[in-house]
């Protein structure tokens, strides 16, 4: 079955250095989305991305953070200068398309800024 | 704000009881309500709900929407421990971007 993948599974990190996540969403998928779920606390939206542009952001997602399409399956999330509260997991979800309502998520990247 | 609340957020039940995980939302342009189970890492999709009064089944599984009441409900009959998780109930928007999460309840079944 079709999974999306996201690498690496866990990330630790110096405070302001920039990591970049890493998806490989389901291969003829057309909408995309990063999600961050901090220690205990609730799945939260970061951004959605269709047609190589963001559709959507929430106010979590700041200057500090970037998604790029660079080739034709993978789907990245950047985080510019981390910040100890960047600590999280990182979910990438993909979506068929306009019609299809059911967005599938990756096993998570977790996130660890020290 | 948008907003999905769900209860209880902890339950223990024993093998082979039933229980019914709650779900409201105060969500602008909803258009559907999504249920995820999540174990270790990644929420399984289990359910997306549209129309109100419609239950949906699979397995031991159901749920149904009211769209007048704001409310899903998550039922599971004849639990096991393979059910225990956290149940996480997702407002979908018109926009189709944006799903809204709710804290989760986290469900263990002990033998």
């Amino acid at each position: 079955e079709p999974e999306v993948t996201q690498t690496p599974s866990h990330q630790v990190t110096q405070m302001g250095q920039e990591v970049i996540l890493r998806c490989v969403p389901i291969s003829n998928h057309l909408y995309f989305y990063w999600y961050r779920q901090i220690l205990g606390q609730k799945v939260e939206f970061l951004v959605s991305f269709y047609n190589n542009e963001i559709s959507e952001k929430s106010e979590i997602f700041d200057d500090q953070f970037s998604v790029e399409r660079p080739d034709g399956s993978n789907f990245t999330l950047k985080i510019r200068s981390t910040k100890l509260e960047d600590s999280a997991m990182y979910f990438c979800a993909s979506r068929l398309d306009r019609a299809k309502n059911i967005q599938y998520f990756g096993a998570g990247t977790r996130l660890s800024v020290l | 704000e948008d907003k999905v609340v769900q209860s209880p957020l902890s339950l223990v039940v024993h093998e082979g009881d039933t229980v019914t995980l709650n779900c409201s939302y105060e969500v602008t342009n909803f258009r559907s309500l999504l249920w995820y189970k999540q174990e270790k890492k990644a929420p399984t999709f289990l359910f997306m709900l549209t129309s109100s009064g419609i239950e949906k089944k699979s397995g031991r599984l159901s749920s149904i929407l009211d769209k007048k009441e704001l409310f899903s409900i998550l039922n599971i009959t004849a639990t096991q421990t393979g059910d225990s998780a956290i149940y996480l109930c997702a407002a979908l928007k018109t926009s189709y971007d944006k799903v809204i999460f709710g804290p989760g309840t986290s469900l263990s079944v002990i033998p």
